[in-house]
């Protein structure tokens, strides 16, 4: 079955500007979260969506906002970049979040590699 | 609240030594534990997980690790690396309902 899609890949955006990332979970998972990756910083949790409604959230401004669509697909938005937002954003999907009969097997997409200048 | 260390940023090994990589972590609840790799330029994937019963886990690519409940840590092992083993390796602990990743272990296996 097809894997978590993730669109775009690659993206380059100046400060000041928004980006809007996109993804595609395995087709029957619900649930979907991002996370940030920096050399600096590691892997953070950005947010984590299940059905629609935002569960858990991480240590990150406001100006980081998401949102789960019916059909599972789920976007993330970044209002106002900073030259700090440049990452690589990851999205992974699995059946059910943690807590809810969670196996532990998140499925990560390839990333969206996002570079502010 | 939970956490994750993993204790070596980077671990450089020959070809065909062994390998073992450092995760402790920290909770006031019963935890499951996994192992992630992410190659270059790819996302992460499951190398293996503890959930239940026996404390050695075997996971995928010859990968296996060890739970111990009384030092908290989940350490993982191969007794053979390959130069394809060269990626980024995270551990993460799942309770209640959060998972948290360690702070990763890049791996550089040299011929």
């Amino acid at each position: 079955k097809a894997g978590v899609t993730q669109t775009p890949r690659y993206l380059i955006k100046t400060r000041g500007q928004q980006v809007t990332l996109s993804c595609s979970p395995i087709s029957g998972h619900r649930s979907v979260s991002w996370y940030q990756q920096t050399p600096g910083q590691g892997l953070q949790f950005l947010f984590e969506y299940f059905s629609e409604t935002q569960r858990n959230k991480g240590n990150f401004p406001g100006r980081f906002s998401g949102r789960q669509f019916s059909n599972s697909r789920s976007e993330m938005n970044v209002s106002t970049l900073e030259l700090g937002d440049s990452a690589l954003y990851l999205c992974a999907s699995s059946l059910s979040p943690p807590g809810q009969g969670f196996t532990g097997e998140l499925f990560f997409g390839e990333g969206s590699r996002l570079t502010v200048l | 609240a939970q956490s994750v260390t993993q204790l070596d940023s980077q671990v450089p090994v020959f070809e065909e030594a062994p390998v073992e990589l450092r995760c402790n972590y920290s909770s006031s609840v019963s935890v499951y534990l996994f192992w992630y790799v992410q190659y270059p330029n790819q996302g992460l994937q499951l190398l293996l997980k503890y959930l239940s019963g026996s404390t050695l886990v075997k996971g995928i690519n010859g990968f296996e690790a060890e739970f111990n409940k009384s030092q908290t840590s989940f350490h993982l092992r191969k007794p053979s690396v390959h130069i394809s083993d060269t990626a980024e390796y995270f551990c993460a602990v799942a309770a209640g309902n959060k998972l948290t990743f360690g702070g990763g272990t890049r791996v550089l296996v040299k011929p």
